[in-house]
């Protein structure tokens, strides 16, 4: 059964520095999104993605956040200068149309 | 705000017994509701979904009730085993791909042998 993957599982940084969370979506879905959990609370939204541009961000998603989709398999989540509250779990999720979003296992984001 | 919130933040049953998950949403523009479960150190796993034109879907072992007129939406899984411990979460949508999913708070469900 195809899966999204994510790299790393767990990503360790220094406050200021800038980390890149990959993503592998199910190779034929169109729609693909950002979410993150903070330890103990629920899943937020970040950002969707469909055609090569952003299609929805919420506020979380600041100047500081980027995504990109540099080929045709990948979709990167950047974070320019860490911030010890951006540790958190970061999913990656991906959809066709008619079906419900499939999430990745995650990358736990540590910030020291 | 709207939000989606979840009743109760543990529910405690023995194998075998049935379990009942609830959830409440509080956007009337809702359409599209998923259940989601999510293991340690995983990512959120679908389990089920309904759109709002129906009112009950089942699956294998689970089924999920909508009830429009109050905003509630349950999980029902039958025989509970040990593998179903886990957090449930209900997420909501409106019914068009692309359109971000918004989260309740979780329930963690334990299984008791």
């Amino acid at each position: 059964e195809p899966e999204v993957t994510q790299t790393p599982s767990h990503q360790v940084t220094q406050m200021g520095q800038e980390v890149i969370l990959r993503c592998v979506p199910i190779s034929n879905h169109l729609y693909f999104y950002w979410y993150r959990q903070i330890l103990g609370q629920k899943v937020e939204f970040l950002v969707s993605f469909y055609n090569n541009e952003i299609s929805e961000k919420s506020e979380i998603f600041d100047d500081q956040f980027s995504v990109e989709r540099p080929d045709g398999s990948n979709f990167t989540l950047k974070i320019r200068s860490t911030k010890l509250e951006d540790s958190a779990m970061y999913f990656c999720a991906s959809q066709s149309p008619g079906i419900t979003q499939y999430f990745g296992p995650g990358t736990r984001l540590t910030v020291l | 705000g709207e939000s989606v919130g979840l009743h109760l933040p543990t529910l405690s049953v023995q194998e075998g017994d049935n379990s009942i998950i609830n959830c409440a949403y509080s956007n009337s523009a809702s359409d599209y509701f998923i259940w989601y479960k999510q293991e340690s150190g995983k990512g959120p796993q679908f389990i089920i979904d309904i759109r709002s034109n129906m009112d009950k879907r089942q699956g294998q072992r689970v089924t999920v009730l909508l009830n429009k007129t109050v905003k509630h939406l349950s999980l029902q899984i039958a025989a509970t085993q040990p593998g179903d411990s886990a957090v449930y979460f209900c997420a909501e949508s409106s019914d068009n791909a692309g359109n971000m999913l918004t989260f309740g708070g979780g329930t963690r469900l334990m299984v008791k042998p």
